[in-house]
């Protein structure tokens, strides 16, 4: 069955502490793995797309690393406004279908 | 350049009502779609269309109508509420939509919700 785990359901960091977030897949057929930022009260805002194994990309103090059967969420020296729920998404499968994880929680506290 | 835009914002339902939630989109874009995000179950399909005049069931469309006569409007209707449909209810789109095949390389872009509540 295609699923997308995310791991973990939540995290509490210090400000500066940095720390990755993990998004797991059992997908075949990857046609791309997508990242999301979702704010308290607003719909979820695009970050990144990764196509293939070994390619990252960067933003800020974020960045997302890709292999066979798992992407990575790297946050650098974390700020307060980095505060947020991060999703994770992935279109492939035999139906072609974008699956979505559950996301991971992030508070970074001052 | 407002991007996805849904109203209301909030709604409260009584069992048996009907409505429409409305999103429209100055983007341009072929792909629209409705989603619902529940506590546990994450984002859920629940129709989508990939150009005016075509539109599909995604994972959970039972209860909800839409159409799509325009490109920039996609409404969802719900025939009789029920209280288990509710939810917080995002309108996405998209470009690259081919007739019957959906193009993600492209991002979604996403409303900023409708929070509905069922009684």
């Amino acid at each position: 069955e295609d699923q997308v785990t995310q791991s973990p359901e939540a995290l509490r960091l210090q400000e500066g502490e940095s720390s990755s977030l993990n998004c797991s897949y059992t997908v075949s057929g990857l046609r791309g793995l997508f990242w999301y930022r979702q704010d308290p009260g607003k719909g979820p805002e695009f970050l990144f797309t990764l196509y293939s194994a070994g390619e990252e990309k960067e933003k800020e103090r974020l960045k997302a690393t890709l292999t066979k059967k798992e992407s990575f969420l790297h946050i650098t020296a974390p700020k307060p406004e980095d505060s947020a729920t991060y999703l994770c998404a992935v279109h492939g499968g035999n139906n072609r279908k974008l699956i979505w994880g559950l996301g991971t929680s992030l508070a970074v506290n001052p | 350049n407002a991007g996805v835009t849904q109203t209301p914002k909030f709604q409260v339902l009584k069992t048996g009502q009907s409505m429409t939630l409305q999103c429209a989109q100055d983007m341009n874009h072929e792909y629209m779609s409705w989603y619902r995000q529940d506590p546990g179950m994450g984002l859920r399909l629940i129709h989508y269309s990939v150009g005016a005049g075509i539109t599909d069931q995604g994972e959970v469309p039972n209860g909800y109508n839409v159409s799509r006569s325009t490109t920039e409007d996609f409404p969802l209707r719900l025939l009789s509420a029920a209280p288990s449909q509710t939810s917080v209810y995002f309108c996405a789109t998209g470009r690259g939509a081919r007739v019957r095949l959906i193009s993600y390389n492209s991002p979604l872009h996403f409303g900023n919700g409708t929070r509905l509540t069922v009684t």
